[in-house]
C-alpha cells in the first residue's frame, strides 16, 4: 500500500496523559499536512510541512501541540497533558505540487487517528 | 476567513438517480478546490481537484463545475448507486496558504 499512513488508528487516554501519533506521508512527497476532524465537522488545519521546515500553524495548535518532521519524511504530532476537548480523528495527508503547476497541490489523506480521552 | 458551506447537510436519494451537491466559499481567491468523500470513522478520499483557471473535471460518473467569481462548486453524480453512500467533503486552498479550508459536509444516503 503506497498511500498514507497512520498510526495508531485508535487512541484511549486518561485526561493529562500525553500521546504521540505518527504519519507516514506517500513516498517522495514534500508536503505533509495535521488537521483534527470533531464530530459532524469538516476537518480543520492544524500544521504544514515542507520537508522538514514546518511553515504554518493554526491557533488552533496550542502549546501542549508539537509536531516533527525530523528527516522530512514521517512526522509525529505530540499532545500534553491531554484534555477531553482534545478528543478528535488527527488527519494526516501529503501532497507534492505537480511541476510548473504550483496550483495543482492534491492533497492525499491518511486513514486517521481516533483519540478518546477519558 | 474563508468560510465554506455545504447545502444540505442531507440527503437521501433512490438508486439510479442524479444528484447535485452544493459547496459555497466566501472569499473568490482560491487556488483549487479538491471534493472527498469520507465512509464513517475513515479517512478522506480524493475525488476531484479543480484549479481555480478550470470550469469543470470529470471522473467517471462524477463530476465537479466551479464558479469563482460567484464563490460556488457543484458535484454532480450520474446514476447514483447504494456504494455511494458517504459524506461529501468540499474544500479549497485560498491565496498563498497551503492549508485546506473544509465545508462540514453534505451526508448522502442511496437506498435501494
Amino acid at each position: 500500500d503506497t498511500g498514507v499512513s497512520q498510526n495508531p488508528r485508535h487512541k484511549i487516554t486518561k485526561r493529562g496523559q500525553n500521546v504521540t501519533f505518527r504519519c507516514d506521508p506517500i513516498s517522495e512527497h514534500n508536503r505533509l499536512y495535521w488537521y483534527r476532524q470533531t464530530l459532524g465537522q469538516g476537518p480543520e488545519f492544524l500544521t504544514y510541512f515542507q520537508n522538514e521546515a514546518q511553515l504554518e500553524k493554526s491557533r488552533l495548535l496550542s502549546d501542549r501541540f508539537s509536531a516533527e518532521r525530523p528527516k522530512g519524511s514521517f512526522s509525529t504530532l505530540e499532545i500534553q497533558r491531554t484534555e477531553q476537548g482534545d478528543s478528535a480523528m488527527y488527519l494526516c495527508a501529503s501532497s507534492f505540487p505537480r511541476t510548473g503547476e504550483p496550483s495543482y497541490n492534491e492533497q492525499f489523506f491518511g486513514p486517521g487517528t481516533r483519540l478518546t480521552v477519558l | 476567513k474563508q468560510e465554506v458551506t455545504q447545502i444540505p447537510a442531507a440527503l437521501s436519494v433512490p438508486e439510479g438517480e442524479n444528484l447535485v451537491l452544493n459547496c459555497s466559499f466566501t472569499d473568490s481567491a482560491i487556488y483549487n478546490l479538491q471534493w472527498f468523500r469520507q465512509d464513517p470513522g475513515k479517512g478522506l478520499t480524493s475525488l476531484l481537484l479543480i484549479q481555480s483557471s478550470q470550469r469543470e473535471q470529470t471522473s467517471g460518473r462524477l463530476n465537479a463545475s466551479l464558479d469563482k467569481s460567484s464563490g460556488r462548486s457543484t458535484l454532480y453524480i450520474a446514476a447514483s448507486q447504494p456504494g455511494d453512500s458517504a459524506t461529501y467533503l468540499c474544500a479549497v486552498r485560498t491565496g498563498t496558504a497551503s492549508k485546506l479550508t473544509f465545508g462540514t459536509g453534505t451526508r448522502l444516503q442511496v437506498t435501494l
